[in-house]
């Protein structure tokens, strides 16, 4: 079965600074990854997905992810933070031929400070 | 707008009690999922259905059952509501056009505290 990690659970950053959170998964197979961002008071929304191809994927906000398959990980980054982005963001696995729903992580709990 | 609407957005309930949360999607889609989200743990995969009357169990079933017997209405059912069902009950959605449910929409959730 497949699982996720994210290591930083709570992460606090002055506006402007950049922003690098981690999450690796453990599936031996092909998985499509995605990040899920949750602001305060709002629905769970996609920030940004990986299926196949190039492993730098860009999502909205400025935001992009890194897929690097030997180190089964997929980690999120921007290289300015807004005080808008203070939110929750989960990484989230789909394991091809495995079952059909996601298995989410933990969740990073960021806090941009103005 | 389409939408995955929740029934209660808090539930206050009693130890022993029989709890039902419902959630309903306006958009004709096939898969749908219950999670229960708790700080720390982030979302957990409760039960998820990918027709009407089928289910199939997620990560943590025990203590729960669905009911799927239309297709836009997904109902989670705690039989024997418990202390530790205390928490966020997100419904979501999948066209079966997406397998790979990046087009998961969520609804607001549950917020379900047991006494």
């Amino acid at each position: 079965a497949q699982s996720v990690s994210q290591h930083n659970h709570h992460v606090i950053l002055s506006e402007a600074a950049s922003l690098e959170l981690g999450c690796n998964y453990s599936y031996g197979g092909t998985v499509n990854l995605f990040w899920y961002v949750q602001y305060p008071g709002q629905h769970l929304q996609l920030l940004l997905k990986y299926f196949s191809g190039d492993p730098l994927v860009k999502g909205i906000k400025g935001f992009e992810a890194e897929f690097i398959k030997s180190k089964f990980s997929f980690n999120l980054r921007k290289p300015s933070v807004q005080w808008s982005d203070t939110a929750e963001y989960f990484c989230a696995v789909n394991a091809l031929g495995g079952r059909r729903a996601l298995t989410f992580g933990s969740g990073t709990r960021l806090q941009v400070q103005p | 707008d389409v939408k995955v609407t929740q029934s209660s957005r808090y539930l206050v309930k009693r130890t022993g009690e029989k709890v039902f949360l419902e959630c309903v999607q306006d958009m004709d889609h096939e898969n749908m999922f219950w999670y229960r989200q708790d700080p720390g743990l982030g979302l957990r995969l409760i039960y998820f259905s990918y027709d009407v009357k089928m289910k199939e169990k997620g990560d943590i079933p025990e203590g729960y059952s669905v009911s799927r017997e239309k297709k836009e209405r997904f109902s989670l059912i705690l039989e024997s509501a418990s202390t530790n069902q205390t928490s966020m009950y997100l419904c979501a959605s999948s066209s079966l056009l997406t397998p790979t449910n990046e087009k998961l929409l969520f609804g607001s959730g549950t917020q379900l505290s047991v006494l």
